[in-house]
Order: structure tokens, then C-alpha cells, then sequence
């Protein structure tokens, strides 16, 4: 089973600066045969469900500000927002889509400080 | 409008019996992977289980492996998860979500229900 650990638990960062969380997984979730990470990031609010940001490891979704980026491969990877926004207030969780069970990591809590 | 909308949540003695149901709109549900995510109160998020567009996987989390079965119709554009020997451990919000692309490859989950609580206790 692939394990997902995200770091830190939780930030507080001031409005305008650059907020990076990091997720490393047990096992590689590149597929050799078509070069793709197997990782995901959704963003969550409270009382809403999660949202899709990122997929492929760095492909942003649609609708989604160009503020937050995707980067890495294999086993690490990170989620960036260049410039922290109110809105950004949330928990952030990556997932590997590479092989079942599918899992995610336990949650990066973003504040403004 | 593209949506998920999950009903059957409710309360449950341990050892019990729930069926939930997600129904889709806005797509063509017999060309995406389903999927059923839950997140107990204050927690993280835990994959539950998936079922392929074409039935030909039906993957489950170890912790739900033997007591909950997800089905699919695709008549009732609907996925369900029937959950048996319910335990304490399982409550949680349960959402509906699915696959981005169509198929039956893997995918990030793009679009995702509001979610159904399911609360066992005695």
C-alpha cells in the first residue's frame, strides 16, 4: 500500500506571501508507460467537500487561479501558492491515483497569520 | 449542471445495515469511474471504495474490505454503497465523487457530492 505524508500539519503565513506544503509517497506513482505522476491536490473549506486543484501531479484544473502550482515526480511533491490569498484559508490534501487502495495524505491546514 | 447529490445517511445501531446512494446529473454517468470517499468528523479524508464505468474493477479500502459492497446503474445514472456490520468506527461523512476523464483509466476526482452523514451508535 502506498502511504501519503504531507508536511507541515499546518501553516499560518501573512496575506501576499509565498505558502508551500510538501507530500511525499512510500512508493514511486509515475507510470513509466505514459511518463504521468499518479497525484492529485484538493483543496478543502470548511462544511464544503474537497475541491480538485492540481492533477497529474501539475496540471492545474480548470477555473482554478494560477496562484496554486503542482511540482515534482516519483516520490515527492509540492503544492505552492506564490501569493496567499483570505480565500486560501483551508486544509490541502494530496492523493496518489497510481494503484489501490487509493490514499491520501493526512491534510496541510493553511491560516493567515 | 454537473452534480452528485448522496442520500441514506442516517443513524445506525453498530452491527447494522445502510445502503447510500449517489445520483449523477449533467454527464454521461456510464462513461466514468465512481467513487465513495469518507471524512469522521474533524479528520482527514480516507478513500472508501471505487467501481470502474464498465464494472471490470471494484477496488475496497482494507478497513470496509467484506462488509460494504459498492454496484452501479447506470439506468438510474447511480452508484451505491450497501454497508453491513456497521461499526462505530464508520461514522463519517460519506461523499460520492468522479473520476475526471471518462473510462476506465485512473483519474483525480473532479467532481464531488456534498456528502451524507452516517452515524453509528447505540
Amino acid at each position: 500500500d502506498i502511504v501519503m505524508t504531507q508536511s507541515p500539519e499546518s501553516l499560518a503565513m501573512s496575506l501576499g506571501e509565498r505558502a508551500t506544503i510538501n507530500c511525499t509517497s512510500s512508493q514511486t506513482v509515475l507510470y513509466s508507460s505514459n511518463n504521468k505522476n499518479y497525484l492529485a491536490w484538493y483543496q478543502q473549506k470548511p462544511g464544503q467537500p474537497p475541491k480538485l486543484l492540481i492533477y497529474w501531479a501539475s496540471t492545474r484544473e480548470s477555473g482554478v487561479p494560477d496562484r496554486f502550482s503542482g511540482s515534482g515526480s516519483e516520490t515527492d511533491f509540492t503544492l505552492s501558492i506564490s501569493s496567499l490569498q483570505a480565500e486560501d484559508v483551508a486544509v490541502y490534501y494530496c492523493q496518489q491515483y497510481y494503484s489501490s487502495p487509493l490514499s491520501f495524505g493526512g491534510g496541510t491546514r493553511v491560516e493567515i497569520k | 449542471e454537473v452534480q452528485l447529490v448522496e442520500s441514506g445517511g442516517g443513524l445506525v445501531r453498530p452491527g447494522g445495515s445502510l445502503r447510500l446512494s449517489c445520483t449523477a446529473s449533467g454527464f454521461t454517468f456510464r462513461s466514468y469511474n465512481m467513487n465513495w470517499v469518507r471524512q469522521a468528523l474533524g479528520k482527514g479524508l480516507e478513500w472508501v471504495s471505487s467501481i470502474s464505468s464498465d464494472r471490470s474493477y471494484i477496488f475496497y479500502a482494507d478497513s470496509v474490505k467484506g462488509r460494504f459492497t459498492i454496484s452501479r446503474d447506470d439506468t438510474k445514472n447511480s452508484v451505491y454503497l450497501q454497508m453491513n456490520s456497521l461499526r462505530a468506527e464508520d461514522t463519517a461523512v460519506y461523499y460520492c465523487a468522479r473520476d475526471k476523464a471518462p473510462g476506465n483509466n485512473r483519474d483525480a476526482f473532479d467532481i464531488w457530492g456534498q456528502g451524507t452523514v452516517v452515524t453509528v451508535s447505540s
